[in-house]
């Protein structure tokens, strides 16, 4: 398994500003991933996260909206730009350890408003 | 495209058993996934199955896999109010890493 924390656990913003979130992880992990969790939601994947290589973003997500840095084998940001009140979700990190299983962060509760 | 679906609430009596279900729709999935989502908190890995399994014991939990049906369930047994939480099945292993992760059903444990 992984321990993994993440950076702000909460926030609130104004409409149009950004926000960066960390991702901290107590091992080195090849693969990090970003999750968004709308309201009453399932998650959603935002992108795949290598370091040495830029992220792998799916449909929907650009990099313009949600640039993802991963300078280390254990960290990892994500920005939300130009923030909406749709943008209020959690933002989840995970990495993948172990045979193909992932473990999740505590998750960011970002509220804009 | 690729769906996978769960009942949204269950509600049961502390003591008693609690039964998720979940289906998918790929079937080149190599693993099966449940995690547990407590309120205000991420998510938390309860157990995974293999494909090739049809059943895995872990304490209080049981998973049944029907691949014919593409059909996942979890069982909780002695459900306790702890347990109370939503719960997620999600597919991966398909060679991508990614996850696709079911709708959530939402666990209430009445004392």
């Amino acid at each position: 398994s992984a321990v993994i924390s993440q950076k702000p656990s909460r926030d609130i913003c104004q409409r149009g500003t950004s926000l960066t979130i960390q991702c901290q992880v107590d091992s080195q992990v090849t693969m990090m991933f970003w999750y968004r969790q709308q309201p009453g939601q399932s998650l959603t994947l935002i992108a795949t996260a290598n370091q040495g290589s830029e992220a792998t973003y799916e449909s929907g997500f650009v990099i313009d909206k949600f640039p993802i840095s991963r300078p280390n084998l254990t960290f990892s940001t994500l920005t939300v730009s130009n923030m909406s009140p749709e943008d209020s979700s959690i933002y989840l990190c995970s990495v993948l350890a172990g045979q193909e299983t992932q473990y999740f962060g505590p998750g960011t509760r970002l509220l804009v408003l | 495209g690729e769906d996978v679906e769960q009942s949204l609430f269950l509600s049961v009596r502390e003591g008693d058993s609690s039964v998720i279900n979940c289906t998918y729709t790929d079937s080149s999935s190599t693993y099966l996934y449940w995690y547990k989502q407590e309120p205000g908190a991420g998510l938390q890995l309860l157990t995974y199955i293999f494909s090739n399994m049809d059943m895995k014991q872990d304490q209080r939990l049981t998973v049944l896999l029907n691949k014919k049906d593409k059909h996942l369930s979890l069982r909780i047994a002695d459900t306790q109010t702890g347990d109370s939480a939503i719960y997620f099945c999600a597919e991966g292993g398909s060679g991508t890493y990614k996850y696709i992760f079911g709708t959530g059903t939402r666990l209430k444990v009445l004392a």
